[in-house]
């Protein structure tokens, strides 16, 4: 298995572009987590979504920030509009189910200039 | 409020040295504390998975402890390698939900 795949690896965009970050969880895997870590705050949980829905949001930042995940295999973490306080690593995360353990992608790093 | 306190912040040793570190937290009601190494660059990689029962538990040259009791919980290594050189974040589990708290983490350089 090639584990929980994000990408882009990395990202650098304007203030007020639109931002996508992808991730493909692990095949057979029921949650999947979206966190940001920067060295201020460290490992913050977004969202996270158990079979597909979306159950805690409530560490999603501000109306800015939208997820989804359209199937078990594909979500998307969506920034419009980006502003410079975004910058930090995302990462996502999928488990077997909430209380095993996660298995985290390599991140995406963003940049907003 | 949830809240996971690591310690101490950064720790330099030598190669083939012990060290320990140090977890607390005040988190209710509890479920799992888990240990993560991330190395620079990377997403975290989980270590151990603790539960109220458990005391002790080994992963090679790692072993964590917990003590529900005193809501502290301490990562050992033993004979450090360079490649031990990473940041060690502890994370706590909380409810039915499970819901995570985690601490900021504690880097750590092995020197050769």
């Amino acid at each position: 298995d090639a584990g929980v795949i994000q990408s882009p690896r990395h990202e650098v965009t304007e203030m007020g572009q639109e931002v996508t970050l992808r991730c493909k969880p692990i095949s057979g895997h029921n949650s999947l987590f979206w966190y940001r870590q920067t060295m201020m705050r460290g490992l913050e949980l977004l969202i996270y979504f158990n079979n597909n829905v979306p159950i805690d949001d409530s560490g999603m930042p501000e109306d800015r920030f939208s997820a989804k995940m359209p199937n078990a295999s594909f979500s998307t973490l969506k920034i419009q509009p980006s502003e410079p306080r975004d910058s930090a690593v995302y990462f996502c995360a999928s488990s077997l189910a909430l209380s095993y353990g996660y298995t985290f992608g390599s991140g995406t790093r963003l940049t907003v200039v | 409020k949830n809240q996971v306190e690591q310690s101490p912040q950064s720790l330099i040793i030598l190669e083939g040295k012990n060290c320990t570190l140090q977890c607390n937290y005040t988190v209710s009601p509890f479920s799992n504390l888990r240990w993560y190494k991330q190395d620079t660059g990377r997403g975290p990689v989980s270590l151990t998975i603790m539960t109220f029962s458990e005391n002790t538990k080994s992963n090679g040259r790692y072993t964590a402890t917990l003590d529900a009791d005193t809501k502290q919980s301490s990562l050992h290594i033993t004979a450090s390698q360079l490649s031990d050189s990473a940041s060690y974040i502890c994370v706590v589990s909380a409810g039915a939900n499970s819901k995570l708290t985690f601490g900021k983490g504690i880097t750590l350089s092995v020197r050769p």
